[in-house]
């Protein structure tokens, strides 16, 4: 099955500074790339997401880059601000939808 | 429109109980999959619904089930359950057709603590 690793597990930054998370999958077949963000007490909020035939995507401050070759893909924040602060969820799919460990960011006033 | 609804939003159940979790979809949703996030394990894919019918099932043992109603609404039982069964439970559903796992909206969660 599918295994993604992220990483770091932690992230402390300053606020106005960026902030990245790196995901890397193992599955070939995989072409679906979602983001997740969840803020405490609540569920998951896909915030951005990305497909194998797109190099890179931007929303606003944030952005994700995919590296189909190396199989990796990365979350980048810019000029992080105190809502940042959550834990981010990298994901992969097909087969099932599978989860990285997460990454607890805290942007620091 | 309303966000998926989950509840009880806590629960506090002993050893060899059985439990139930209900999950409302937002409306016109008709998949529906449930997720087991434990601090360990983190997010653990236990099934998705389609349609009344299970269309994926993940890795946990036959204590695990479930089911969905005409109305896209889905339930989760444990029975005899576990310390380790300990866990939020996440609900999300999604617009879009069975076995899609793009675009999930998630619950708030049900917190259940097995003493």
């Amino acid at each position: 099955g599918e295994n993604v690793e992220q990483h770091p597990s932690t992230l402390s930054v300053q606020e106005g500074d960026s902030a990245v998370i790196k995901c890397t999958y193992s599955d070939s077949a995989s072409n679906y790339f979602p983001w997740y963000k969840q803020e405490l007490g609540k569920g998951p909020q896909l915030i951005i997401d990305i497909r194998s035939n797109v190099g890179e995507k931007k929303d606003q401050r944030i952005a994700v880059t995919l590296n189909k070759t190396a199989k990796h893909f990365s979350l980048h924040i810019t000029e992080t601000q105190p809502e940042d602060s959550a834990v981010y969820f990298c994901a992969a799919t097909p087969p099932k939808l599978s989860f990285g460990a997460g990454t607890t960011v805290t942007v620091r006033a | 429109k309303a966000g998926v609804t989950q509840t009880p939003r806590y629960l506090i159940k002993t050893r060899g109980q059985q439990v139930t979790l209900s999950c409302s979809p937002i409306s016109g949703h008709r998949s529906v999959s449930w997720y087991q996030q434990t601090p360990g394990q983190g997010l653990q894919f236990l099934f998705e619904y389609f349609s009344e019918t299970q269309r994926n099932k993940g890795n946990f043992p036959g204590r695990f089930s479930g089911r969905q109603f005409s109305n896209s609404r889905s339930e989760m039982n444990v029975s005899t359950l576990e310390l380790g069964d300990s866990a939020l439970y996440l609900c999300a559903s999604s617009s879009l057709g069975q076995g899609n796992t793009e675009k999930l909206f998630f619950g708030s969660g049900t917190q259940l603590s097995v003493l």
